[in-house]
Formats: structure tokens, C-alpha cells, sequence
């Protein structure tokens, strides 16, 4: 099985900031990842789609690289709203990684 | 307003059983693929399960293959989970999600709110 590992797994900074979130997998996974936004007591928020794809009204601070098997997720000046846990996720096989939880410094 | 809402959950006890159904609302619920993810408490998420339009194709994970069994039915707008021999380690909140654009490729772009289910003597 594909294992997905995030790091860092907790993240603290301020507003403003620029942060990179990185997720490795064991094997290739081509461009078949994504990542989601969670807040404490709240579903999942799709963020990207295939590595680099930015789904829907999120923000364009936001943002996804890599392929194979390194990714990143990039917040480029985080907002007060973007404290928040950050999984990435295998979907062909819809694997999900441990989680990164990003707070406030 | 595109809307998954999750029931069923609850105090069940080692053993027994539960049935959690995701009534879909705002779109062509038969157009769409299916998923269930839960969350332990304090932990990450967890893909359960996964059912296509027509219910031909249906994936679980091994965690809980041969106990819980994934079902929709498109004429009622709703997506059930049965779970049964529940153990402790199945008590989490469980959530509906839909495949964007009816792709496993494209990650899940609508979720419900979820339902708590708790596996406790």
C-alpha cells in the first residue's frame, strides 16, 4: 500500500506568513493527489485536485505543486481564516496523510 | 444549494450494528460517485468506502471489508453505509462525500456534516 507522510505535522505562524506544507509518497503517484482544509468540528474543504488544480472559489493564495512523489501545498500570505488542519490525499486510492495542523503563532 | 446530510449515527455496543444513511440534495445525486470517510476522535481521516453510479463498481477499505457494506439508492437521493460486527476501533464521525465531477481523480468537492457513531459496553 501507498503510505502518504506530511510534514511538517504541526506548523506554527503568523499572519502573513508564507508557508509549505509537504506531503511524500512511498511510491509514484503521477499527479493523483489532492489536498483538503479542515477547522475543529468541520468536514473536509476541497483546497486542490490533481497536485496543482485549485478548486473552486479557494482562494489563489493557495497553491499545489510536484508530481510522483513529493508535493507541496503552498499558502502564500496566510489569513487569520487559514488556522487549520491541511491533509493531502492519494485519489486513486484515497489514502490520506497524517494531517498537518497549522496554528497561529 | 448542493447539500449532503449524514443520520444514523449513535451508542451502539461491540458487536452490534448500525446503519448510517447521506441524503443528497441540490444536484444529480445519480450522476455522482459516492464516498464514506470517518475521523477518530482526535485523529485523521479515514476513507471507508466507495460506490459508483449504477452501484457496479464498490470499494472498501480493509479495515472494515466483509463488516460494512456500502449501498445508494438513486431513485431516493440517498447513499447508506451498514455496519455491523462494530468494534471499538470503528467510533468516529462519519461523512459523506461526493467524487467531484464523478472522478476518483478529482478528489471529493462536497461532504456532509457528518454523524457521530460511538462503539461502547
Amino acid at each position: 500500500d501507498i503510505q502518504l507522510t506530511q510534514s511538517p505535522s504541526f506548523l506554527s505562524a503568523s499572519v502573513g506568513d508564507r508557508v509549505t506544507i509537504t506531503c511524500r509518497a512511498s511510491q509514484g503517484l503521477s499527479s493523483s493527489l489532492a489536498w483538503y482544509q479542515q477547522k475543529p468540528g468541520k468536514a473536509p474543504k476541497l483546497l486542490i485536485y490533481t497536485a496543482s488544480t485549485l478548486q473552486s472559489g479557494v482562494p489563489s493564495r493557495f497553491s499545489g505543486s510536484g508530481s510522483g512523489t513529493e508535493f507541496t501545498l503552498t499558502i502564500s500570505s496566510l489569513q487569520p481564516e487559514d488556522f487549520a488542519t491541511y491533509y493531502c490525499q492519494h485519489l486513486n486510492r484515497v489514502t490520506f496523510g497524517q494531517g498537518t495542523r497549522l496554528e497561529i503563532k | 444549494e448542493v447539500h449532503l446530510v449524514e443520520s444514523g449515527g449513535g451508542l451502539v455496543k461491540p458487536g452490534g450494528s448500525l446503519r448510517l444513511s447521506c441524503a443528497a440534495s441540490g444536484f444529480t445525486f445519480s450522476s455522482y460517485s459516492m464516498n464514506w470517510v470517518r475521523q477518530a476522535p482526535g485523529k485523521g481521516l479515514e476513507w471507508v468506502a466507495s460506490i459508483s453510479t449504477s452501484s457496479t463498481y464498490i470499494y472498501y477499505a480493509d479495515s472494515v471489508r466483509r463488516r460494512f457494506t456500502i449501498s445508494r439508492d438513486n431513485a431516493e437521493n440517498s447513499l447508506h453505509l451498514q455496519m455491523n460486527s462494530l468494534r471499538a476501533e470503528d467510533t468516529a464521525v462519519y461523512y459523506c462525500a461526493r467524487d467531484k465531477d464523478n472522478s476518483r481523480e478529482r478528489g471529493m468537492d462536497v461532504w456532509g456534516q457528518g454523524t457521530t457513531v460511538t462503539v461502547s459496553s
